[in-house]
């Protein structure tokens, strides 16, 4: 299976700073056809995962233009410009470039 | 917009087989290039991928289930579901389903699960 590690684990936030978190993939994640099959999510307390980030660098539909990903092969990253209230929660990286699935331990962002 | 809603037994007793369906809603199971998939969290855990069907049957399992896992989709009701046999405590847990694509992911709200006697 590939192991995926990110890190923090947790971070503490003022609103409107920058956060980053980093997603280290045991393989590459890097495909033939020139994507990364990376996915980021953001589980709210209370709530299922949604997902912000797919194909290592790509904005799912509705989500906020702060929010970013990059990386390729088995380093990324997720990056929100300026921290905002409702950013609170647990984010998860997943590798969907082989099963089985498998996600990061998650990193909890806490809003200071 | 599509919807997915998980329902099941809420308790299952150890060694039993736990069984959840998962609706969808707002489309149909059978159209697009969607994989249907579960995912389990234990309480103030992370997150684990079980497995997923397409709708013409095909499926992929993750082996840690070492095969207690079936997954199956009834096109006409619009629905697929799950059965993990021979459960234990370490089977607790918050069960999702979801819709996956290349570009997109929707979950059900998630239902809970407790294997208990």
């Amino acid at each position: 299976d590939i192991v995926m590690t990110q890190s923090p684990l947790s971070l503490s936030v003022t609103p409107g700073e920058p956060a980053s978190i980093s997603c280290r993939s045991s393989q590459s994640l890097l495909h033939s056809n020139g994507f990364d099959y990376l996915g980021w999510f953001l589980q709210r307390p209370g709530q299922s995962p949604q997902l912000l980030i797919y194909l290592g660098s790509n904005r799912a539909s509705g989500v906020p233009d702060r929010f970013s990903g990059s990386g390729s092969g088995a380093d990324f990253t997720l990056k929100i410009s300026r921290v905002e209230a409702e950013d609170a929660g647990l984010y998860y990286c997943m590798q969907a470039r082989q099963t089985p699935f498998t996600f990061g331990q998650g990193t909890k962002l806490e809003i200071k | 917009q599509v919807q997915l809603q998980e329902s099941g037994p809420g308790l299952v007793k150890p060694s039993q087989t736990l069984s959840l369906t998962c609706t969808v809603s707002g489309g149909s199971i059978s159209s697009g290039s969607y994989y249907w998939s579960w995912i389990r969290q234990p309480a103030g855990k992370g997150l684990e991928w079980l497995g997923r069907i397409y709708a013409g049957g095909g499926t992929n399992y993750n082996p840690s289930l070492k095969s207690r896992v079936t997954m199956s989709v009834d096109t006409s009701r619009n629905q697929f579901s799950l059965k993990l046999s021979s459960v234990t405590a370490a089977d607790t847990a918050v069960y999702y389903c979801a819709r996956e694509a290349s570009d997109s992911s929707v979950w059900g709200q998630g239902t809970l699960v407790t294997v208990s006697s």
